[in-house]
């Protein structure tokens, strides 16, 4: 066990709907990430905060968002699903900008 | 970009033998991480190790930041070391992006 949690485990939805994913990273972490991880493209990056500010953000598309909130845990929030977005969406968590430790992961499918 | 390589992509090992994943980058790197991603789909963080060599059991892994490169050993492989083994790289350039390579896919065979 990581220590972070990630909610929900699975979620299922259709086309054009707007779903929040909540990350709980690790007592004492600051910094939380979040991934994508599909079959055709691999790990991606898609958002880093550190202490409720965004850091740096990678391929995150405009229909996404998150934020980090002052007891820092962390949301993001997918919208007008489409087809693609189906994926493993894992959060992860750092003290500041190192060793970091991965949720269990939300498996979000769009049908 | 940075572009990230893991090879071999995939490995069949019988149990109790060695093996040496490697990690190449394309260009300077904050940080390297290796991840094993097991069969039910969670990432363990294995070392953190942006240069030098660690050892953990039966792993280890050394990075040569210079020349670019990442290799994790695994001695006396076990059936439990099956999975997708991830390098994953914080380049010096673009912020606090942290990039994966596409991993290798070991499988161990009892």
């Amino acid at each position: 066990d990581s220590g972070v949690t990630q909610t929900p485990k699975h979620l299922i939805t259709a086309t054009g709907q707007r779903v929040t994913l909540r990350c709980s990273p690790r007592s004492g972490d600051l910094s939380v990430y979040w991934y994508q991880q599909s079959l055709d493209q691999g790990l991606q990056f898609l958002i880093q905060y550190y202490n409720g500010e965004e850091r740096a953000k990678g391929n995150i598309l405009e229909r996404f968002s998150a934020q980090q909130f002052p007891d820092l845990h962390s949301e993001l929030n997918l919208s007008s699903l489409e087809l693609g977005d189906s994926a493993l969406y894992f959060c992860a968590s750092s003290e500041h900008t190192d060793t970091q430790y991965f949720g269990p992961g939300t498996r979000l499918t769009v049908l | 970009g940075i572009q990230v390589e893991q090879s071999p992509p995939d490995l069949i090992l019988q149990e109790g033998a060695n093996s040496t994943l490697r990690c190449n980058f394309s260009d300077s790197v904050n940080n390297l991480q290796w991840f094993h991603q097991n069969p039910w789909g969670q990432l363990i963080n294995l070392f953190y190790i942006p240069s030098g060599t660690k050892q953990n059991g039966r792993l280890s892994a050394t990075t040569v930041a210079t020349e670019r490169y990442s290799l994790l050993y695994i001695s006396s492989s076990q059936t439990t070391d099956s999975g997708v083994y991830f390098c994953a790289v914080d380049p010096n350039t673009g912020g606090f992006k942290t990039i994966f390579g596409a991993g290798t896919r070991l499988f161990v065979k009892a």
